[in-house]
């Protein structure tokens, strides 16, 4: 079946390295992506990986994506307390022609950032 | 401001009674979904479609029904109110391929 699993709180120190860790089922998965919900808010997309690649950086966001173990992790580099915040690791389901339109989320790890 | 918008932000409900969660997207995108989001259950799929016309349920549909008349809105429909349906419900859109934009979210109340 479709299932995300995320571990559910993870706590850092100010100017640490977080890293957050997602698995999935589906191997048909298209594209995998992270989003970020601050208290009392929508969720903001922060990035995603499309599933033929293994590693995707942008600014402190560094997305690695093991097919093989489908595996995904989102490493927050240098995480400063505007960063607590819980993160969302989601997949979709299908590929190309049979994308279903679904996208599957995980419980969310909310993350705690310690001056 | 194009984007996801879902109205009304706040509601309370008594049990039984029905309302209409409103949904709707200024970017022609094919795909919406409607989720509810519970404390320690990340966001579960209710309903969801893939272009007007067309729907389909998703992880828990049970107590909702939707329909997708136009590209535009996808309202989503509590026929009698319990409290087991006290939730944050949150309506996305997408194209085919692409990432999915969220609206703010609707906080709803059963009594």
């Amino acid at each position: 079946g479709e299932d995300v699993e995320q571990s559910l709180f993870l706590s850092v120190r100010e100017g640490d390295s977080s890293v957050i860790n997602c698995t999935y089922t589906d191997s048909s998965s298209t594209y995998l992506y992270w989003y970020k919900q601050e208290p009392g808010a929508g969720l903001q997309l922060l990035t995603y990986i499309f599933s033929n690649m293994d590693m995707k950086q942008d600014q402190r966001l560094t997305v690695l994506l093991n097919k093989k173990d489908k595996h995904l992790s989102l490493r927050i580099a240098d995480t400063q307390t505007g960063d607590s915040a819980i993160y969302f690791c989601a997949e979709t389901i299908g590929h190309g022609s049979s994308n279903t339109g679904k996208l599957i989320f995980g419980q969310g790890t909310t993350l705690q950032v310690k001056p | 401001n194009a984007g996801v918008t879902q109205t009304p932000k706040f509601q309370v409900l008594k049990t039984g009674q029905s309302m209409t969660l409103q949904c709707a997207q200024d970017m022609n995108h094919e795909y919406m979904s409607w989720y509810r989001q519970d404390p320690g259950m990340g966001l579960r799929l209710i309903h969801y479609s893939v272009g007007a016309g067309i729907t389909d349920q998703g992880e828990v549909p049970n107590g909702y029904n939707v329909s997708r008349s136009t590209t535009e809105d996808f309202p989503l429909r509590l026929l009698s109110a319990a409290p087991s349906q006290t939730s944050v419900y949150f309506c996305a859109s997408s194209y085919r391929q692409g990432s999915y934009t969220f609206g703010s979210g609707t906080r709803l109340t059963v009594v």
